[in-house]
């Protein structure tokens, strides 16, 4: 059972517009959520993350949003760049642990 | 962040042989984790190496198929063995920082095996 789904496998934005990849979860026992990047070729890269205590976390051009009742979360990318254009994986962890349980990932295209 | 590099990037191996990767992380780690990615899948952690003790493995991944040696705080090594073409992933090792307050986990760049 997957519990952390990112049910769009792909997503074309043009360049200086806002990119929104979704994340939904099922274990209400997470409680810290994470965005990662990845190029090909490279390992997934760092990005954002929010705590369950927070609705929203914003990191320059990214912003991540909570929504606890509906088990949900999303990214915001505005403006979108073409050097944006990766795999993006959501991640969640539960109190008092360090393992992650990924997305499968949303490929972002940006188009120039 | 931390630097990690992984040896080898890729290779391609025949079935019944085994691969060991090593992972390099440029500072004193006590969290480091083993992660595998099969094609078109998600990230799924085999387990936590522990410095100085066994690994502990998540459910679905054994000692035997998945040997893993932790000697010191900065190094660790995964071995695939008795490969099978299912064993096909991109295998990457990832640390958390001592003394983070965050949970973030820090990626190496992957090590793409395939199996023939």
């Amino acid at each position: 059972d997957q519990q952390v789904k990112q049910n769009s496998p792909s997503l074309s934005v043009q360049e200086g517009r806002i990119s929104i990849l979704n994340c939904d979860y099922t274990n209400s026992m997470f409680d810290y959520f994470l965005w990662y990047k990845k190029y090909p070729a490279e390992g997934p890269t760092f990005l954002i993350s929010i705590s369950s205590i927070k609705d929203k976390n914003e990191d320059g051009r990214f912003t991540v949003f909570l929504n606890k009742s509906a088990k949900h979360l999303s990214l915001h990318i505005v403006p979108s760049q073409p050097g944006d254009s990766a795999v993006y994986f959501c991640a969640a962890s539960g109190a008092g642990t360090y393992k992650y349980i990924f997305g499968t990932g949303t490929r972002l295209k940006v188009l120039a | 962040s931390a630097v990690i590099s992984q040896k080898p990037s890729r290779d391609i191996c025949q079935r019944g042989t085994s691969l060991t990767i090593q992972c390099q992380v440029d500072s004193q780690v006590t969290m480091m984790f083993w992660y595998r990615q099969q094609p078109g899948q998600s990230l799924t952690l085999i387990a936590t190496a522990n410095q100085g003790s066994e690994a502990t493995y998540e459910s679905g991944f054994v000692i035997d198929k998945f040997p893993i040696s932790r000697p010191n705080l900065t190094f660790s090594t995964l071995t695939v063995s008795n490969m099978s073409p299912e064993d096909s992933s991109i295998y990457l090792c990832s640390v958390r920082e001592d003394g983070s307050s965050y949970n973030e986990q820090f990626f190496g760049p992957g090590t793409r095996l395939t199996v023939l």
